[in-house]
């Protein structure tokens, strides 16, 4: 069975930083790209950044480029989000999805940014 | 960006009858590979999304044959007959033939 396991969301101050991981199981996690979607509270889906099979191609939405870095640990199925200089507008709810036609997604982790 | 311009933004159906949704984009998604990365998720409240249809037509593991979507190039419409409680929730079409991905705005699924 897929699974997908975020963790590391909680609240924190405007300008800070935060690191969210997303633990894979159940397929070959080094077999497919994956992607971080968002969702602010009460609104609709937001594409944050996709990540190659292979971690050698990342591509991310204009307004967290140079504040965002996604990675991979293929070796431990585990996908990243590094999240730099926060702003309230990131505070939303953060899915990890598995491939390039996203078709497994996590449960989701709360990330809120709040003096 | 690719506009995704989805509708209705609400939705009234009576259990059993049939329904469909719009979305529209703003530039082809046909991708250089032939293929049309076009998708349609279901959230249902306090849930993930779920994935119901990929490239345009193809019904995902699970879902069942009520659900169908067709559409070519800049249109495409998700079909649902049948409607059973379970349906019930927001809809949302997304494009990932083109970066950045985008979303559809969401259309909600409710009965009348």
């Amino acid at each position: 069975e897929v699974q997908l396991v975020e963790s590391g969301g909680g609240l924190v101050q405007p300008g800070r930083s935060m690191k969210l991981s997303c633990a894979a199981s159940g397929f070959t996690f080094s077999n497919y790209g994956m992607a971080w979607v968002r969702q602010a509270p009460t609104k609709g889906l937001e594409w944050v950044a996709t990540i190659s099979y292979d971690g050698s191609s990342t591509y991310y939405r204009d307004s967290v480029k140079g504040r965002f870095t996604i990675s991979r640990d293929n070796a431990k199925s585990t996908l990243f989000l590094q999240m730099n200089s926060l702003r309230s507008e990131d505070t939303a709810t953060y899915y990890c999805t598995r491939g390039w036609e996203p078709d497994y997604w996590g449960q989701g982790v709360m990330v809120t940014v709040s003096s | 960006d690719v506009l995704m311009t989805q509708t209705p933004v609400s939705l009234p159906v009576s259990l059993g009858g049939q329904v469909s949704i719009s979305c529209r984009s703003s530039q082809s998604l046909v991708y250089s590979d032939g293929n049309t990365y076009l998708h349609w998720y279901l959230q249902k409240p306090g849930q993930s999304p779920q994935l119901l249809i990929y490239r345009v037509s193809n019904r995902f593991s699970g879902v069942p044959d009520r659900f169908s979507g067709s559409g070519s190039g800049t249109d495409f419409t998700l079909k649902i007959s049948r409607v059973e409680p379970e349906d019930l929730g927001v809809y949302y079409c997304l494009q990932s033939t083109h970066f950045p991905w985008t979303f559809g705005g969401g259309t909600k699924l409710e009965l009348k």
